[in-house]
């Protein structure tokens, strides 16, 4: 089954500088990959995703990368801020019907200002 | 938007009672609903798939018999932990996927904190 590798598990920045997390993941057929920010006791609410028929997609100042062929995508934040403090996820899906997705472990931001 | 209603957010029981937690999609019909444990500090775990009108697939590890899952309409799912111990704490979190959406479109209820004492 799919397995999702992320890193670094810990990251902290100054407020105002870049901030990027990365995954690799092993199923070639997967072809969705959400991001989530997890705030302490709350659900995981997404906040960009890519699909595989895309290389990149930016949100302000939130941009996804996609490398298919080496099996790896990247949240990068820009102009970070201390409301960006989280916990953030990548995940993995196939396209297959109910098929769920796959977390990576997590990444735990602190912006300091 | 897609939305989720998980309750109840937060429960605390006693060792050995069970435990019954909701998900419901309330503005779409959901085939499918995932269940997800997430320990403290840790990534979200798949439970298991929930299928409407059938039975749900667990994932490897997970005791079918513990963690009792219905989907019984399209719109809801249960997860019943029975005979609960302490080591069943942790924060169960549902997902589901509109009806007909291809393999993207997922949605998160806001989870439950279970506490087991």
């Amino acid at each position: 089954g799919e397995n999702v590798e992320q890193h670094p598990s810990t990251l902290s920045v100054q407020e105002g500088d870049s901030a990027v997390i990365k995954c690799t993941y092993s199923d070639s057929a997967s072809n969705y990959f959400p991001w989530y920010k997890q705030e302490l006791g709350k659900g995981p609410q997404l906040i960009i995703d890519i699909r595989s028929n895309v290389g990149e997609k930016k949100d302000q100042r939130i941009a996804v990368t996609l490398n298919k062929t080496a099996k790896h995508f990247s949240l990068h934040i820009t102009e970070t801020q201390p409301e960006d403090s989280a916990v953030y996820f990548c995940a993995a899906s196939i396209p297959q019907a109910g098929t769920a997705l796959i977390f990576g472990k997590g990444t735990t931001l602190s912006v300091s200002s | 938007g897609a939305v989720v209603s998980q309750h109840p957010s937060r429960v605390i029981c006693k060792s050995g009672t069970s435990v019954k937690i909701e998900c419901r999609s309330l503005d779409f019909q959901a085939t499918t609903m995932f269940w997800y444990r997430q320990f403290p500090k840790q990534s979200l775990m798949l439970m298991a798939t929930s299928n409407e009108g059938s039975k749900a697939t667990y994932e490897q590890g997970v005791e079918k018999d513990k963690f009792l899952i219905n989907h019984a309409s399209l719109t809801l799912s249960t997860l019943t932990v029975t005979s609960a111990h302490p080591e069943d704490s942790s924060f169960y979190i549902c997902s589901a996927r509109p009806r007909g959406t291809p393999t993207y479109g997922y949605t998160f209820g806001s989870g439950t904190r279970l506490t087991v004492v």
